[in-house]
């Protein structure tokens, strides 16, 4: 079955420290990756999608298939990066175009 | 504002009701994505359509339906509520090619009493 998992449900770190946040799939197809960010009270934004293999507010992902991961990185925090962030995985075939998410991690940068 | 939209922000309503939630997508975007988002399931996909028509469905509980109309815009039927029913419902839009991008509604927040 398809699913994501974020292990980490909050992620505490001080500002100008790396972050890490830790994102696993299940999918026997070709997987399609994304980054959302939910900052408080606002609607969830794309943070960024493998398949542009962009660096977007200074985070990077990589697709790891041999691991099945798609880690999101920074090298060095921001207090305005603190809110949630949730990993998906986006389907093809029969519930084309459906994004499963997961449970999201909540990350706090503390100054 | 040319971005996803949803109507109420808000909607409080006891349990047995029925309500009906409204979401407008981006201009341009063909399809419409419903998504619960509660504290213990998290995200949950509810329902796809395109240019009018079904064409996915995740979760969705025989209580609730959805149809997108002619002009795009689309609605989340409700029935029978329940408390178990409180939650954050998404709407979402993209433009329907293969796994685009979903930009996202603000959200309408459902209390179910």
């Amino acid at each position: 079955a398809q699913r994501v998992t974020q292990p980490e449900k909050l992620l505490s770190v001080f500002k100008g420290a790396p972050v890490e946040l830790k994102c696993n799939y299940s999918y026997s197809g070709s997987p399609e990756l994304f980054w959302y960010v939910q900052y408080s009270r606002q609607r969830l934004q794309l943070l960024l999608r493998h398949i542009s293999r962009e660096s977007i507010k200074g985070f990077t992902a990589d697709l790891n298939k041999g691991e099945t991961s798609f880690h999101l990185k920074k090298p060095f925090a921001q207090e305005e990066d603190s809110a949630m962030y949730y990993c998906a995985l986006g389907l093809y075939g029969g519930s084309q175009g459906n994004l499963i998410f997961g449970k999201g991690t909540k990350l706090s940068v503390k100054p | 504002d040319s971005g996803v939209t949803q109507t109420p922000k808000h909607l409080i309503t006891a349990t047995g009701q029925r309500v009906t939630l409204r979401c407008s997508p981006r201009s341009g975007d063909l399809s419409v994505y419903w998504y619960q988002q509660s504290l213990d399931q998290g995200l949950q996909f509810l329902i796809q359509y395109y240019n009018g028509e079904e064409r996915a469905k995740g979760n969705i509980l025989e209580r609730f339906s959805a149809q997108q109309f002619p002009d795009l815009h689309s609605e989340l039927n409700l029935s029978s509520l329940e408390l178990g029913d409180s939650a954050l419902y998404f709407c979402a839009s993209s433009t329907g090619r293969l796994i685009d991008t979903q930009y996202f509604g603000p959200g309408t927040r459902l209390t179910v009493l």
